[in-house]
């Protein structure tokens, strides 16, 4: 049982470039999110699905772009990469159960990203 | 705007000893509130959490505190122990009427947690 795996781990790209991250978690949970996390900034919500086949903006979407490839898999793309998308990307899922108090998110280990 | 704020970078304490850890919010739609741990290279992982319908939330060692009033929560470990060196992430959600955040989690900006031996 792994839990969410992203990948990779590390990437450098020239400005301009685009790229997929990968997240896929194989807990069953409906929702999956993605974050950025910044020095002084905490973790900001880039995109998140509530369930596969939904997609949502979060906090910082602009330059991004995601997609629910099926209920495991989750994906980030950065079309036109930028210095400023230079941080760690998280990605999370939760069981995203209507009617429940609690909805713990499970974060992968991270995808460290350096634009040039 | 911040809607979630740990005002301390840093916190170092020695082993044995309470550690508290504090976060203040601004948003009143805010009714639920959860601590993360997270280690170096590592993704955050989930501690403690307190619906704002309770003022206090226990679990071992970790105690949750949340103040309406004051739109305060903290975070106290005791003892402390080396191990529990980590950044501490608050983090707060609107559930709403339906039971389910949907995940929008706001969150603080961290405070590194060092225990001395």
């Amino acid at each position: 049982n792994a839990g969410v795996t992203q990948t990779p781990k590390f990437q450098v790209l020239k400005t301009g470039q685009s790229m997929t991250l990968q997240c896929a978690q194989d807990m069953n949970h409906n929702s999956m999110y993605w974050y950025r996390q910044d020095p002084g900034m905490g973790l900001r919500l880039i995109y998140y699905s509530a369930s596969e086949g939904t997609t949502d903006k979060g906090e910082v979407p602009n330059g991004y772009n995601v997609s629910r490839l099926n209920k495991r898999e989750f994906s980030l793309r950065l079309e036109s990469a930028a210095p400023s998308q230079t941080s760690v990307y998280f990605c999370a899922s939760s069981s995203g159960l209507a009617g429940t108090s609690t909805d713990t998110q499970y974060f992968g280990p991270g995808t460290r990203l350096t634009v040039l | 705007d911040q809607q979630v704020k740990q005002n301390s970078p840093s916190l170092s304490v020695q082993e044995g000893r309470i550690s508290i850890l504090n976060c203040d919010y601004t948003n009143s739609m805010f009714d639920y509130f959860l601590w993360y741990k997270k280690y170096p290279a590592e993704g955050p992982t989930f501690l403690i959490s307190i619906s704002s319908i309770k003022d206090k939330n226990e679990d071992g060692r970790f105690t949750v505190f949340l103040n309406k009033s004051a739109k305060h929560l903290s975070l106290h470990i005791v003892p402390s122990q080396p191990g529990d060196s980590a950044v501490y992430f608050c983090a707060a959600s609107a559930l709403g009427a339906g039971g389910t955040s949907y995940g929008k989690l706001t969150f603080g900006q961290g405070t590194i947690l060092t225990v001395h031996p």
